[in-house]
């Protein structure tokens, strides 16, 4: 079966840093993508990682583990706007993203 | 940059109607769009996958006579949610491949609402 966990909801401080921790277990992985959606929007992409190791993109970082099945999301430097979901996704099989349970971050002044 | 479209944005029906929606890519050839369903402070929950000239295949639970899509054109997949009831009440969203057909191009448009009374 499919199963990713993320979670639920965390709160941080507005320019402190968050790690937004995801576990998957599916039958098969084409990568690890993060996606970040305000409220009654659709999702933007943030990240992806197929490889293990650090990507870093400006303020947002993700990490991946493919012999655990973990993923984290990095955030730093936390602003306002960041409040938002993060969801974490998988690649499966014909190009179909499976999405986590995500996480829904507060950041607080 | 890629950009796909809903239409409506948002819509309100009445039990037992119908109700389509439409998803566009504007300014690229999609040949593959998927079709999602997010209830209130979920995730989003992948209902069917859609490739143009062919019929969609369906998620495991998801009723293919309820959800009736079509995919006629590279820019454009329709989902009808046929006689419609309050549970059917959600955030619909829809994705579209760009012509590379990798995840790293799969394109969000913006929802729509769907409330059922």
């Amino acid at each position: 079966g499919q199963n990713i966990d993320q979670p639920t909801e965390m709160t941080a401080t507005e320019g402190a840093i968050v790690q937004i921790n995801c576990t998957y277990q599916t039958s098969g992985f084409n990568g690890l993508f993060w996606y970040q959606q305000h409220a009654g929007e659709a999702p933007t992409f943030l990240s992806y990682n197929v490889l293990d190791g650090l990507e870093e993109k400006g303020r947002f970082s993700s990490f991946l583990s493919r012999s655990k099945g973990y993923s984290y999301l990095l955030l730093k430097e936390l602003q306002m706007k960041d409040s938002a979901s993060y969801l974490c996704a998988v690649g499966g099989a014909t190009n179909k993203l499976i999405f986590g349970t995500g996480t829904l971050l507060a950041v607080q002044p | 940059g890629a950009v796909v479209s809903q239409h409506p944005s948002w819509v309100i029906c009445k039990s037992g109607t119908s109700v389509k929606i439409e998803c566009r890519s504007l300014d690229f050839q999609a040949t593959t769009m998927f079709w999602y369903r997010q209830f209130p402070k979920q995730s989003l929950m992948l209902m069917a996958t859609s490739n143009e000239g062919s019929k969609a295949t369906y998620e495991q639970g998801v009723e293919k006579d309820k959800f009736l899509i079509n995919h006629a054109s590279l820019t454009l997949s329709t989902l009808t949610v046929t006689s419609a009831h309050p549970e059917d009440s959600s955030f619909y969203i829809c994705s579209a491949n760009g012509a590379s057909g990798s995840y790293y191009e799969q394109y969000f448009g913006p929802g729509t609402r769907l409330t059922v009374t």
